[in-house]
């Protein structure tokens, strides 16, 4: 079966500071890869999504960058975080070749900066 | 752009009894898939229900049931027997054939289940 695993859970971190959350898919290869954020109350906004090795897509302008430097593989990441930064980071997968439509997600992130 | 709206910020619903949440969507697009995930306090999101927009027939997973009524661009969720660990947010989306997966969700419904 497949997993998805997300970290760290919980981050605090200064403004200014950098920004790394990883995610890693297991069971699977070659899967469409994609990073969420959620503000408080509201809904989620897709701010990445990969089909594969190196290959990012951006959907939003912001302070952020992806990579996938392996298949099962994607990080989210920042040189330097803003306060608008703050939020929750979900990390989700869906089937590449033999896409069911649905996306599989992983626990979450919750980011705060100070 | 699609858009997807939830005119419902809260719905609370007695244990056993049944909650129906709705959920439109704008598209010019004929096929699609439509979703219902639920977010639970451990913020986890799981998928409830998928619909294919192609099917005629509404999607059922045990208690849960889909109202899809696609020339009306409507796509409700009913939960019946309603139980204590349906309490979550629920948050419909869409997603067309060919966007890499990228999930369109609307604002969310919080559903409160008293005893």
């Amino acid at each position: 079966s497949q997993t998805i695993h997300q970290w760290p859970a919980t981050l605090v971190q200064p403004v200014g500071s950098p920004l790394s959350l990883e995610c890693t898919v297991e069971g699977t290869s070659n899967p469409n890869l994609y990073w969420y954020r959620q503000a408080a109350g509201r809904g989620l906004q897709l701010l990445f999504y990969s089909v594969g090795i190196g290959q990012i897509s951006s959907e939003v302008p912001q302070n952020l960058s992806a990579s996938r430097p392996q298949d099962r593989q994607f990080i989210l990441s920042s040189k330097k975080l803003l306060l608008s930064d703050s939020g929750f980071y979900l990390c989700a997968w869906s089937w590449g070749a033999s896409d069911t439509g649905e996306l599989f997600f992983g626990e979450g992130s919750r980011l705060t900066v100070l | 752009a699609q858009t997807v709206t939830q005119s419902q910020p809260e719905m609370s619903v007695q244990e056993a009894e049944t909650v129906t949440l709705s959920c439109t969507y704008d598209t010019s697009e004929s096929d699609y898939y439509l979703f219902w995930y639920k977010q639970p306090p451990s913020r986890q999101m799981i998928l409830v229900i998928r619909q294919e927009a192609y099917k005629q027939q509404n999607a059922t997973e045990n208690r849960f049931s889909v109202n899809f009524q696609k020339a009306a661009k409507s796509f409700s969720l009913k939960i019946s027997d309603s139980q204590l660990g349906d309490a979550a947010m629920y948050f419909c989306a869409y997603r067309s054939t060919d966007s890499w997966g990228k999930l369109q969700f609307g604002a969310g419904t919080q559903v409160v289940v008293t005893p």
